[in-house]
């Protein structure tokens, strides 16, 4: 049972665009949720988080949104740069665990 | 500064032999501990997490086992490895949120 879906598994954007990833949930407990980037070879970064109290989370050019009766999150890069692309992870976290969904591979093009 | 070591960072093993991969924190104490796997084309799969010297809880029933002898010291092991068992493995580390991830092991089992 997959609890976090990330249903686009790779994205194509061109620089200077915005990119919008998407993320849903299944489960109403989570109450923290949280972006990840990844490069190949590497360990996962954290980039953005967002709590269930809130519906918006700024941090220079992203954002995340977090719609709590959709049960959908998203995360908005603008502009999109080069160095963005990578594997965006959602996550999210309840009763001490983090569950991720599969990953978006954004491309950015120049 | 909190750092996490993890290594080796490529590993080749034939079917049927053991493996033991080690994962080290440092400059904070009593941090949860987990290992996940990322198989191809997949996302993060939480397999154990560790709240403490000697707890383990295991995620899903597999082939492999942890052990936390120390309190920043986490090992994930097999007796014999299935092919099944490729993968890239990660590490990660938290008090809190968010969760920190060493830099991964690429397993091949052969």
């Amino acid at each position: 049972d997959q609890q976090v879906k990330q249903n686009s598994p790779s994205l194509s954007v061109q620089e200077g665009r915005i990119s919008i990833l998407n993320c849903d949930y299944t489960n109403s407990m989570f109450d923290y949720f949280l972006w990840y980037k990844k490069y190949p070879a590497e360990g996962p970064t954290f980039l953005i988080s967002i709590s269930s109290i809130k519906d918006k989370n700024e941090d220079g050019r992203f954002t995340v949104f977090l719609n709590k009766s959709a049960k959908h999150l998203s995360l908005h890069i603008v502009p999109s740069q080069p160095g963005d692309s990578a594997v965006y992870f959602c996550a999210a976290e309840g009763a001490q665990k983090l569950v991720f969904g599969q990953g978006t591979r954004l491309t950015i093009n120049p | 500064s909190q750092t996490i070591h993890q290594w080796p960072a490529t590993l080749v093993q034939p079917v049927g032999s053991p493996l033991s991969l080690e994962c080290t924190v440092e400059g904070t104490s009593n941090p949860n501990l987990y290992w996940y796997r990322q198989a191809a084309g997949r996302g993060l799969q939480l397999l154990f997490y560790s709240v403490g010297i000697g707890q383990i809880s295991s995620e899903v029933p597999q082939n492999l086992s942890a052990s936390r002898p120390q309190d920043r010291q986490f090992i994930l092991s097999s007796k014999k490895l299935l092919l099944s068992d490729s993968g890239f493995y990660l590490c990660a580390w938290s008090k809190g949120s968010p969760l920190h991830f060493g830099n991964g092991t690429r397993l091949t089992v052969t």
